[in-house]
């Protein structure tokens, strides 16, 4: 079984500029999620998918992030204009559905600096 | 809200030893699941773990196992015949039945040969 895929792996852009993510989620997992993982803390949920309508998107600035995932199966995430607090590594994960009963598979991970 | 507390940023054990790492929690839920999940470096996190709280009896995966102390609000992952690939970042994650899976903000193991 494929695991979750995302592109690309690093990014490097200068303040003020646009980037985009791309997850690729597990064949069949309804639910897709996308956490941030600033150095030296635990991944925070920026967005979740149930198929292609948003779950929580609470955490999300909206101001600078957008997210889509139009026919319930890969997502992008973009940020514009970016800003220096946010270089992080950006995760995808996926599961069956939201319920705790199924594990989160996540990806490989998208380390994005902002300089 | 969910909240996780993670006291130990680091930890270390020898080969073969094993070792506890700790988390307290706290959730208005009253069914939810525990979780640990490892982060080796530059690798992907992956689940090891799983409690369901209605459960009394404490979970177990070959060598990792749990300490569930419900009324504590406690879930420590005990790892035992630490081998060198259990070196990663552990997190503690709480998930009620509508809230989102929170993380605490990991312990950094080190495993000695």
């Amino acid at each position: 079984e494929a695991g979750v895929a995302q592109s690309p792996r690093y990014k490097i852009i200068e303040k003020r500029q646009s980037v985009a993510f791309w997850c690729n989620p597990i064949s069949g997992h309804a639910t897709l999620y996308w956490y941030q993982q600033i150095l030296g803390q635990g991944p925070k949920l920026l967005i979740q998918f149930q198929n292609n309508g948003v779950v929580d998107d609470s955490q999300l600035p909206k101001d600078r992030f957008s997210a889509e995932r139009l026919k319930g199966v890969d997502s992008t995430l973009k940020i514009q204009p970016a800003k220096l607090e946010d270089s992080a590594v950006y995760l995808c994960a996926s599961s069956l559905s939201a319920s705790g009963l199924y594990e989160q598979y996540f990806g490989p991970g998208t380390r994005l600096t902002v300089t | 809200a969910q909240t996780v507390t993670q006291s130990q940023p680091e930890m270390s054990v020898q080969e073969a030893e094993t070792v506890t790492l700790s988390c307290t929690y706290d959730t208005s839920e009253s069914d939810y699941y525990l979780f640990w999940y490892k982060q080796p470096p530059s690798r992907q996190m992956i689940l090891v773990i799983r409690q369901e709280a209605y459960k009394q009896q404490n979970a177990t995966e070959n060598r990792f196992s749990v300490n569930f102390q419900k009324a504590a609000k406690s879930f420590s992952l005990k790892i035992s015949d630490s081998q060198l690939g259990d070196a990663a970042m552990y997190f503690c994650a709480p998930k009620g039945g509508s809230e989102k899976l929170v993380f605490g903000k990991g312990t950094k193991l080190t495993v000695n040969p």
